[in-house]
């Protein structure tokens, strides 16, 4: 079984629709997550951190259920700039102490006019 | 603004070859990574450090070296470069104290 994963997509929305990712992790002991965006032959970018209250940053809310080991990404009023790869990524080696993160595969957005 | 760059954006090698990526990240972090990417594979650690000569083994270590010895300076090694390691090669860094990590624009290595 992956560590971090994510349905690969591609998801073909419109504008101006509603979208929600999900992503799910093996690591019960993983305490940091964290949604990335990676654009065509481009570097990952952070996005957003995910807290367990839960937390939102204008159009893009994030949520975290530790008991389900599942964190998901909502993108309303989707914009054609938001077409992108968006990875799901946890810190998934507590057993070393080390910073390091595990990232899923990713899934495609793509947002049509 | 926190930055991170890579020496080549472009390579192209031999089989056989060794091979150098660098990394320099210019925020003072404790930790640099070393990632490759592959179609349906996503991002897989290759090495990290977490200070100066200091490394641990990722994923998939094998067929690479890493280099620390400055701080701002992280070095991976293809000792001696095959066709399957024809990949997207990403550096990464981030604070002693947080996870989040920020990327180098990436190395597109084809070995022939």
């Amino acid at each position: 079984r992956k560590e971090v994963e994510q349905d690969p997509g591609p998801f073909n929305v419109p504008e101006g629709a509603t979208v929600a990712f999900n992503c799910t992790y093996s690591n019960s002991a993983s305490q940091s997550f964290f949604w990335y965006r990676q654009d065509c032959r481009k570097e990952p970018k952070l996005l957003m951190s995910v807290y367990s209250s839960g937390n939102e940053d204008g159009r893009f809310t994030a949520q975290l259920n530790r008991a389900s080991q599942y964190i998901s990404l909502l993108i309303r009023d989707s914009k054609l700039s938001d077409s992108a790869t968006y990875l799901c990524v946890v810190n998934g080696r507590g057993d070393t102490g080390r910073r390091a993160l595990t990232f899923g595969s990713g899934t495609r957005l793509q947002v049509q006019p | 603004d926190v930055k991170v760059t890579q020496s080549s954006r472009y390579l192209v090698k031999r089989t056989g070859e060794k091979v150098f990526l660098e990394c320099v990240q210019d925020m003072d972090h404790e930790n640099m990574f070393w990632y490759r990417q592959d179609p349906g594979l996503g991002l897989r650690l290759i090495y990290f450090s977490y200070d100066v000569k200091m490394k641990e083994k990722g994923d998939i270590p094998e067929g690479y070296s890493v280099s620390r010895e400055k701080k701002e300076r992280f070095s991976l090694i293809l000792e001696s470069a095959s066709t399957n390691q024809t990949s997207m090669y990403l550096c990464a860094s981030s604070d002693y104290l947080l996870d989040e990590q920020y990327f180098g624009p990436g190395t597109r290595l084809t070995v022939t």
